[in-house]
């Protein structure tokens, strides 16, 4: 079966802009948790979505959000881009209780210019 | 004090060896993830444990509850295995808390 996918797998933008990344689970999953990865920070939660709505969150300002639509598949938007946020943005998705593992994606390496 | 710390940070073996890596937490947790991270940054989860041991091919992870530590181990080590390997814990939040991570090189 089809693992998690991520699109894009590279972005490269320019600061101030917006960007949106996506998510599509593992069919029939119903969790998807983002991540950040940079070299200084490690690996930071995002947010997790769970049946369209947004289940947890970490403590990132504002200018990231996302949504997760019926079909599980989930978006995430970072707005007026700064540099610092470049890294690897990764996603998980679990078939929704908490006891489950996750599989995570690829990811999406984000390059702010 | 991070709430996981992982040790070591770097360790670089012989092909064949057995390979043990340590992860210590602090906080209740409902369940912990052996992760497996190779350059370019797939992760792959390995193991999840709440309780004793459990073992995939030459992977054998386990988890002592009353004193908050997890071994991972990897026998006859192969340079296929070089990759950061990662501990994280599920907290009673439900939000997973990561350890830095240990870069694993196997020299053929």
């Amino acid at each position: 079966k089809a693992g998690v996918t991520q699109t894009p797998r590279y972005l490269i933008k320019t600061r101030g802009q917006q960007v949106t990344l996506s998510c599509s689970p593992i069919s029939g999953h119903r969790s998807v948790s983002w991540y950040q990865q940079t070299p200084g920070q490690g690996l930071q939660f995002l947010f997790e979505y769970f049946s369209e709505t947004q289940r947890n969150k970490g403590n990132f300002p504002g200018r990231f959000s996302g949504r997760q639509f019926s079909n599980s598949r989930s978006e995430m938007n970072v707005s007026t881009l700064e540099l610092g946020d470049s890294a690897l943005y990764l996603c998980a998705s679990s078939p929704g209780g908490r006891s489950y593992g996750y599989t995570f994606g690829s990811g999406t390496r984000l390059t702010v210019v | 004090k991070n709430e996981v710390e992982q040790s070591p940070q770097n360790l670089t073996a012989q092909e064949g060896e057995f390979i043990t890596i340590n992860c210590s937490y602090s906080v209740g947790i409902s369940a912990l993830h052996w992760l497996q991270q190779h350059p370019g940054g797939g992760i792959v989860s390995l193991f999840m444990l709440s309780s004793g041991k459990k073992k995939h091919g030459r992977l054998i992870a386990t988890i002592n509850i009353q004193e908050k530590h997890s071994s991972l181990h990897i026998t006859a080590s192969h340079p296929r295995d070089s990759a950061v390997y990662i501990c994280a814990v599920l907290d009673s939040n439900y939000q997973l808390i990561w350890g830095a991570g240990t870069k694993l090189i196997i020299k053929p």
